[in-house]
């Protein structure tokens, strides 16, 4: 089945700085989300991405399909930024949403 | 915003007992999720229902679980009995349609459970 790397699987911040966050996988992908859950345990979709660039804020995402990663940018970060980040992908209509490992990022003051 | 309805948020139980969650998706959407993360991993599929059918379980322990969605609308995920490795985060989610359209999840709050 599709494999979903995410990395680093753990990022220190001080409030303020910036960070990316890389998502490989290992097929062509139909579906990229990358979501973010905060520490009550909910999944908050950020981006619908499978291919090109948005912008939503202080984030931003981009999924180069061809060569089979996504990046997530966090500029200035917050403490409510702090959480685990997942990448999810599929790569057909009838195959399920596979998640990452994710990335666990600690924002300090 | 709508959200994705879920309910128990918290469930402690004890081994061999019968625990049930329920789960209301976005009014109209016709895919229903069933996700299950246990602590520190990402979530992974139990089943996926279009409407009221099934589409995935395959990864749905049968001999213990079972999920129903009678109506094509809420949804209940029931184990019976329980065991000590089912202790997780049960996840529900929902997308407009999976098969016509963009497959974007919308997740619900999730129902923590601890099997003592």
């Amino acid at each position: 089945g599709i494999q979903v790397e995410q990395s680093p699987p753990d990022l220190i911040l001080q409030e303020g700085a910036n960070s990316t966050l890389r998502c490989n996988f290992s097929d062509s992908v139909n579906n990229l989300q990358w979501f973010h859950q905060n520490p009550w345990g909910q999944l908050i979709n950020l981006f619908y991405i499978p291919s090109g660039t948005k912008q939503n804020g202080r984030l931003s995402a981009t999924t180069v399909a061809t060569e089979r990663y996504s990046l997530l940018y966090i500029s200035s970060s917050q403490t409510t930024d702090s959480g685990v980040y997942f990448c999810a992908v599929d790569y057909s209509g009838n195959t399920p949403l596979v998640f990452g490992k994710g990335t666990r990022l600690s924002v300090i003051a | 915003e709508a959200e994705v309805a879920q309910s128990p948020r918290y469930k402690i139980t004890e081994k061999s007992q019968a625990v049930a969650f329920w789960c209301d998706p976005i009014s109209g959407h016709a895919t229903l999720y069933w996700y299950r993360q246990i602590l520190g991993q990402g979530p992974e599929l139990l089943v996926q229902f279009q409407d009221e059918s099934v589409v995935d379980d395959s990864q749905l322990p049968k001999d213990r679980f079972s999920a129903e969605r009678l109506k094509g609308v809420d949804s209940t995920l029931k184990i019976q009995p329980a065991e000590l490795g089912d202790s997780a985060m049960y996840l529900c989610a929902s997308s407009l349609n999976r098969v016509s359209g963009a497959n974007v999840l919308t997740f619900g709050a999730g129902s923590r459970l601890t099997v003592l």
